[in-house]
């Protein structure tokens, strides 16, 4: 249903590292690097974590990393904190002003 | 502070339009592309529409094309999404946001929200 996709709910305990996948095609995640990723807590308005792949919008903790390999980008949480429980939606840029969305992964901490 | 506010949504009768509202201050609204993007109720995000800066430019997702129209005004610092022969899969919150600056891909600052159900 959704062009990007990722897992439906991840969890760990505060303090560990969680990574939170995004697969795309070759042309979207895998064309351009133009994949950014947004928290979003319940009620509440997507705020921007990464973009640009792997850049951090000032405000946002450097526990916050992105990365990508082909077609798959990826979030990853170090350090996880209480506050991090979200969802967390991936984004590419798909060419000729169109983006797509993944699904959203739940991040429970536990 | 960017400030994003959106209007105009409420319950609305299967193939009824719908005109919603995005109004911006805090920033130089002309300077921005715009875009909205929706939810569906406890679903994941979805790109639904741009419009460039002047608005001569306008771009739509597969699945609104043909029926909803994105416009603005940029005196009044104003966007607008036209919405007709609405469906039930058109219920969701759409929010407005800026898409970042030129050659740059992505959505900075958000608007809350405005709730849209398409039911009989």
């Amino acid at each position: 249903q959704f062009a990007l996709t990722q897992p439906r709910s991840v969890s760990g305990s505060p303090g560990q590292t969680v990574t939170i996948s995004c697969a795309g095609t070759s042309s979207d995640v895998g064309r351009y690097d133009y994949v950014s990723w947004y928290q979003q807590h319940p009620g509440k308005a997507p705020k921007l974590m990464i973009y640009d792949v792997t850049k951090r919008p000032s405000g946002v903790p450097d526990r916050f990393s992105g990365s990508k390999s082909g077609n798959t980008a990826s979030l990853t949480i170090f350090g996880l904190q209480a506050e991090d429980e979200a969802d967390y939606f991936c984004c590419s840029y798909a060419g000729t002003y169109t983006w797509v969305f993944g699904g959203g992964a739940k991040l429970t901490v536990l | 502070e960017v400030q994003l506010v959106e209007s105009g949504g409420g319950l609305i009768q299967p193939g009824g339009s719908l005109r919603l509202s995005c109004a911006a201050s805090a920033f130089t609204f002309s300077n921005y592309a715009m875009t909205w993007v929706r939810q569906a109720p406890g679903k994941g995000l979805e790109w639904v529409s741009a419009i460039s800066q002047t608005g001569d430019r306008t771009y739509y997702a597969d699945s609104v094309k043909g029926r909803f129209t994105i416009s603005r005004d940029n005196s009044n610092n104003t966007l607008f999404l036209g919405m007709s022969s609405l469906r039930a899969d058109d219920t969701a919150v759409y929010y407005c946001a800026t898409k970042s600056g030129s050659g740059e891909y992505y959505f900075n600052n958000w608007g809350q929200g405005s709730l849209v159900t398409v039911s009989s």
